[in-house]
């Protein structure tokens, strides 16, 4: 089953704990992306790596962080600094091929996490 | 200025009619473009791509696309009370990443 894979499917926070959210892919595709999506809202880019150790921060980063060790893996932590966590996280990859910047990038995205604050 | 414009809805249509979402985009640069449909609840799921100016046909769809007017609109024709969903509209500013609308939200009355 080729797929983007997300767990858990439900995340429930205590306050000033750090929680890790999974995100693996065995579509051998090169890129990975980390979105936050709150209710009645668009998505908006927490952190994407174009390739293994080497990721770059999105719009809205702060209190969040990522690892690129595997190229089929890409976690991201929630910190405790980020005060207001509550939202649907998705992880989306794509194949980066030729063509620049400006490539087609097709994302492809896993079923999220949905993270809530106890 | 919003880089990805989308009006939030509701759009509602009656079973059989086309259903017209638009979207206007602020990057000139900008070389592709997705549509993405989403359930209450559920991922985007990608279900139109199109890089060219003109129109692309993909069974009950059609994305248009006018770089010079930047705006790329979703025609679904025959529309069904499945299709309700909200619409995610998303461009390819460089650097490889996407930029999205905040989406229109589909209704489709039996």
């Amino acid at each position: 089953d080729g797929g983007i894979t997300q767990s858990p499917k439900y995340l429930f926070r205590k306050e000033g704990q750090n929680v890790t959210l999974s995100c693996e892919q065995n579509l051998n595709h090169d890129a990975m992306y980390w979105y936050r999506q709150d209710p009645g809202q668009g998505l908006r880019l927490i952190y994407y790596s174009q390739i293994v150790n080497d990721f770059q921060k999105g719009d809205i980063a702060e209190g969040y962080s990522v690892s690129r060790e595997k190229k089929e893996s890409f976690p991201l932590t929630v910190t405790s600094a980020q005060k207001n966590p509550t939202a649907f996280y998705l992880c989306a990859s794509s194949n980066l091929g030729s063509g620049g910047p400006l490539a087609k990038n097709i994302q492809y995205f896993g079923a999220g996490t949905r993270l809530s604050v106890l | 200025q919003k880089e990805v414009e989308q009006n939030s809805g509701p759009l509602s249509v009656p079973e059989g009619a086309i259903a017209s979402l638009n979207c206007t985009y602020s990057d000139r640069v900008s070389q592709s473009f997705f549509w993405y449909r989403q359930y209450s609840g559920k991922s985007p799921e990608l279900i139109m791509s199109i890089y060219s100016n003109g129109d692309k046909e993909d069974g009950r769809f059609t994305a248009q696309l006018n770089k010079a007017s930047q705006y790329v609109s979703l025609l679904i024709r025959d529309s069904q009370p499945s299709d309700s969903a909200t619409y995610l509209c998303a461009v390819n500013t460089g650097f490889q990443k996407l930029v999205f609308g905040t989406g229109t939200r589909l209704l489709v009355s039996p």
